[in-house]
């Protein structure tokens, strides 16, 4: 079965600095698909950065990038230059590759890292 | 495009009453989901769709029934509504192309509160 783990349960940065927020994964499949989403405090959930199993290089998108480290299962993620914005729940995600047409369509998520964002 | 798009924002219901969460959605994707999330949690699976007439069960069904006639609508119907049921829920879509994963586009939510 998929799971998705992250064991910071919250984080503290100082604004302009970068943070790593955790994530590990857990899938018997070869392909798969690790997605970051952002929750803030207005309760939206807004799509950050995809890595697909099969990409050789680490996906970036402006600020935020994902160290996948393939063989530890990790897909943690990097938020450079914190911005007071950044302060928000955020979660990880996975779709796998599991050969039922079903199973491929809907989303695991982790529990979530609270981060806050100070001046 | 109105994205993905959810009625009732709020609903307070008393145990044992019935009601149906609206969702739609006019980006023409073949796939809908419907989340739960509570306090603290991260989202969890109710039902999905991967088109028309096809539906199945996700990580927590009980208690709620979908279907799915056109590929715009995907309805989540409380049977009977249980204290346990008060939850914050998001409806996404997505679509697939090829081997790459697409990104769900989420609903702003529904926040239901059982009494």
């Amino acid at each position: 079965a998929q799971k998705i783990t992250q064991t910071q349960p919250g984080m503290f940065v100082q604004e302009k600095e970068a943070v790593t927020l955790d994530c590990t994964y857990d899938t018997s499949d070869q392909s798969y698909g690790l997605f970051w989403y952002k929750q803030p405090s207005s309760g939206e959930m807004i799509f950050l950065i995809y890595q697909g199993s099969y990409d050789e290089q680490n996906a970036t998108e402006g600020r935020y990038s994902l160290n996948f480290q393939k063989a530890r299962k990790s897909a943690n993620l990097v938020i450079s230059a914190s911005q007071l914005g950044d302060s928000a729940m955020y979660f990880c995600a996975m779709r796998d590759g599991a050969n039922t047409d079903t199973g491929r369509r809907a989303l695991t998520f982790g529990s979530g890292t609270r981060l806050q964002v100070q001046p | 495009n109105a994205g993905v798009t959810q009625t009732p924002k709020f609903q307070v219901l008393k145990t044992g009453q019935s009601m149906t969460l609206q969702c739609a959605q006019d980006m023409n994707h073949e796939y809908m989901s419907w989340y739960r999330q509570d306090p603290g949690m991260g989202l969890r699976l109710i039902h999905y769709s991967v088109g028309a007439g096809i539906t199945d069960q996700g990580e927590v069904p009980n208690g709620y029934n979908v279907s799915r006639s056109t590929t715009e609508d995907f309805p989540l119907r409380l049977l009977s509504a249980a204290p346990s049921q008060t939850s914050v829920y998001f409806c996404a879509s997505s679509y697939s192309r090829g081997a790459r994963f697409y990104e769900q586009y989420f609903g702003p939510g529904t926040r239901l509160t059982v009494t």
